[in-house]
C-alpha cells in the first residue's frame, strides 16, 4: 500500500514563527499536494508539485510556500505563522497515471 | 472545472442502504467522477470512480445516468463505523500534470456528512 506520512500530528506555534511540516510518500509519485481543512470550508489546495522542483500555486498559496528538493518529499513552510494559519494540514500524493489521490493522516496546527 | 453539489448531511440506521446524489451539470467530457471517504481527524481515504454507467467494488457501488450530468454512491447496508464525510470530486485525474496542468487537479467540496445510527 502506497504510504503518505505526515511528520508531524499536531502542532502549537507561536505568531511570526517559521514552521516546516514535512510529507513523505514511498511509492515514487511524480505528483504531491498540500490542502487545508477547516470547518465548514472543506478542503482547499495551497500548493502542488508535478516533479521535483517544481511547483504550482493553488487557490490560496497566500502566506505559504513550498519546497520539493527531492520526489518523494513535499516540505510545506509558513513563512511567518498567523493565527489564521490555524488548521488541519493534508499532504496527498498520486502517480501520473494513477486515479486517486492518497493521503497522509494529517497535522492540526495551532498558532497561538 | 465542473463544480459538484451534494447534501450536507444524510441520517441513515443500520443494515440500511444509502445513496448520496452529487450533481455536476457542467461536467467535461474527459472528467470522471471520484468519491471519497474522510473519518475525523484523518486524511480522505479513495473509494471509488467511474467514468460512465456503473462501477461496483468491495465497498460501494456508483451510478451514473447517461447524460453523467449526476452520479449516485451506494454503500449496502451500512454500519456505525460509516459514519463519515463522503466527497464527490470531478476532474480528469489521468495524465501527466505539467506547469498549468491545474486542469487535472481535483476540486474537493464540503462533502456529505453521513450519520449512522444504531
Amino acid at each position: 500500500d502506497v504510504k503518505v506520512t505526515q511528520s508531524s500530528r499536531y502542532l502549537v506555534k507561536r505568531t511570526g514563527e517559521k514552521v516546516f511540516l514535512e510529507c513523505v510518500q514511498d511509492m515514487d509519485h511524480e505528483n504531491m499536494f498540500w490542502y487545508r481543512q477547516d470547518p465548514g470550508l472543506g478542503l482547499r489546495l495551497i500548493y502542488f508539485s508535478y516533479d521535483v522542483k517544481m511547483k504550482e500555486k493553488g487557490d490560496i498559496p497566500e502566506g505559504y510556500s513550498v519546497s520539493r528538493e527531492k520526489k518523494e518529499r513535499f516540505s510545506l513552510i509558513l513563512e511567518s505563522a498567523s493565527t489564521n494559519q490555524t488548521s488541519m494540514y493534508l499532504c496527498a500524493s498520486r502517480t501520473g497515471t494513477h486515479y486517486g489521490y492518497t493521503f497522509g493522516s494529517g497535522t492540526r496546527l495551532t498558532v497561538v | 472545472l465542473a463544480k459538484t453539489t451534494q447534501p450536507i448531511s444524510m441520517d441513515s440506521y443500520e443494515g440500511q442502504e444509502v445513496n448520496i446524489t452529487c450533481s455536476h451539470n457542467n461536467i467535461a467530457t474527459n472528467d470522471y467522477i471520484t468519491w471519497y471517504q474522510q473519518f475525523p481527524s484523518q486524511g480522505p481515504r479513495f473509494i471509488i470512480q467511474g467514468y460512465k454507467t456503473k462501477v461496483t467494488n468491495e465497498v460501494a457501488s456508483l451510478f451514473i445516468p447517461a447524460d453523467r450530468k449526476s452520479s449516485t454512491l451506494s454503500l449496502p447496508r451500512v454500519s456505525l463505523s460509516d459514519t463519515a464525510v463522503y466527497y464527490c470530486l470531478v476532474g480528469d485525474p489521468r495524465g501527466r500534470m505539467s506547469y498549468g496542468g491545474a486542469t487535472n487537479k481535483l476540486i474537493f467540496g464540503t462533502g456529505t456528512l453521513l450519520a449512522v445510527q444504531p
